[in-house]
């Protein structure tokens, strides 16, 4: 099946510093691409979804400027928390689709796991 | 608000025995529904999907039922195998591409 991978799996990082999560489609060109966290016991949260080339679409009450993401490729979508705080932490899964149509497969990342000190 | 809810955070079962994870949604855009697994330090995988076209969609051991006027879908896996023992998310979403997603369901399934 197809494989998505993140990078790193798990970083901790010093208040007010900024952390870019990679995220990889391995064997197949992702024509969009999702970021969700996910807090302890809660359900993922979709954060935003962006498609190769074009500006991201954030959800409500997701800041923008804080969560940077680019899809600069039809591979690779990165995603920056800047000046990161402690209630940053927490688990941020990525997600890839080949095709356009809702109903095409979501395949998801192993997730990274970020800490703010 | 949470409109995808999977009320049981956990289910035991015996192996062979037949698991049913139950999930509930409130919005009524809602046509589409998925069933992920996860396990531990992996990302969600698919498992199975169902349109609100239909009320039953079956896939080898897997099966899942949609009953629209209740708002009510259910997996259901037989036989269980411990092999199946993992965190079991129900998703839905509407027109666009977005994903809801419930809490999950922690399934054991005991040998």
């Amino acid at each position: 099946g197809a494989v998505v991978s993140q990078h790193p799996s798990w970083v901790i990082c010093k208040s007010g510093t900024s952390v870019k999560i990679e995220c990889r489609s391995l064997d197949f060109q992702a024509t969009t691409m999702f970021w969700y966290r996910q807090f302890p016991k809660q359900s993922l949260m979709l954060m935003a979804t962006s498609n190769e080339g074009s500006k991201a679409t954030y959800e409500q009450g997701v800041e923008k400027d804080k969560f940077l993401i680019n899809h600069a490729s039809l591979t690779l979508s990165t995603l920056t928390v800047t000046s990161a705080h402690p209630e940053d932490s927490s688990f941020y899964i990525c997600s890839a689709r080949e095709g356009r149509q809702r109903t095409d497969t979501q395949y998801f990342g192993p997730g990274t796991r970020l800490t703010v000190l | 608000d949470q409109q995808v809810k999977q009320n049981s955070p956990s289910l035991s079962v015996q192996e062979g025995r037949i698991s049913i994870l139950n999930c509930d949604y409130t919005n009524s855009m809602f046509d589409y529904f998925l069933w992920y697994k996860k396990y531990p330090a992996e990302g969600p995988t698919f498992l199975i999907s169902i349109s609100s076209i239909k009320d039953k969609n079956e896939d080898g051991r897997f099966t899942v039922f949609l009953n629209k006027s209740a708002k009510h879908l259910s997996l259901h896996i037989v036989p269980s195998q411990p092999g199946d023992s993992a965190v079991y998310f129900c998703a839905a979403s509407d027109r666009g591409s977005r994903l809801t997603f419930g809490e999950g369901t922690q399934l054991t399934v005991n040998p």
